[in-house]
């Protein structure tokens, strides 16, 4: 089976503009879940989708949005880009059953100057 | 809240020789699953090995095995003959039925030749 694929890979934008991020699972896995790494904040996570509906979110601000379509792919949108912002995003699938393991994607490097 | 406490951020190997990453949770959950995933410079996150909460035999995946201590909530990954593609952070995982994954910082190996 292919992996997970994250597009785009790497991304720089500026500050206040807005960005989109695009996860593929793995055929057949119904949960994304999305997270963001830093060096200051390790890994954290911001949401999770099933089946199109969001199912767990993260402590992020509102400006951290996301949406599944019907055949499981996942966007991940990210509104008035601060510095902060800046870190790698982690796209994960799952089939949730019988076991909750997740397989991660490459990730998107995204820099916001 | 769960947590995953990893107190090692860095250690040091010789190759070929055997290395004990430890790591601690919390949790209230009687079914859960604890994870152990690879992330070597390129970045990718990699499941190295699982264990469910239900299973009292420690998993085993080649040179990689587990010590699992259900009542003092320790989980620890041992290496065994460590070779050079081992080094990388490693971060200890817990998940359970809401399938959100929590990390813990992480423990950054390094394999000395």
């Amino acid at each position: 089976k292919a992996g997970v694929t994250q597009t785009p890979r790497y991304l720089i934008k500026t500050r206040g503009q807005q960005v989109t991020l695009s996860c593929s699972p793995i055929s057949g896995h119904r949960s994304v879940s999305w997270y963001q790494q830093t060096p200051g904040q390790g890994l954290q996570f911001l949401f999770e989708y099933f089946s199109e509906t969001q199912r767990n979110k993260g402590n992020f601000p509102g400006r951290f949005s996301g949406r599944q379509f019907s055949n499981s792919r996942s966007e991940m949108n990210v509104s008035t880009l601060e510095l902060g912002d800046s870190a790698l995003y982690l796209c994960a699938s799952s089939s949730r059953d019988p076991t909750y393991e997740q397989y991660f994607g490459p990730g998107t490097r995204l820099t916001v100057t | 809240a769960q947590t995953v406490t990893q107190s090692q951020p860095e250690m040091s190997v010789q190759e070929a020789e055997t290395v004990t990453l430890s790591c601690t949770y919390d949790t209230s959950e009687s079914d859960y699953y604890l994870f152990w995933y690879k992330q070597p410079p390129s970045r990718q996150m990699i499941l190295v090995i699982r264990q469910e909460a239900y299973k009292q035999q420690n998993a085993t995946e080649n040179r990689f095995s587990v010590n699992f201590q259900k009542a003092a909530k320790s989980f620890s990954l041992k290496i065994s003959d460590s070779q050079l593609g081992d080094a990388a952070m490693y971060f200890c995982a817990y998940g359970d039925r809401d399938d959100k994954i929590i990390f813990g910082k992480g423990t950054r190996l390094h394999i000395l030749p």
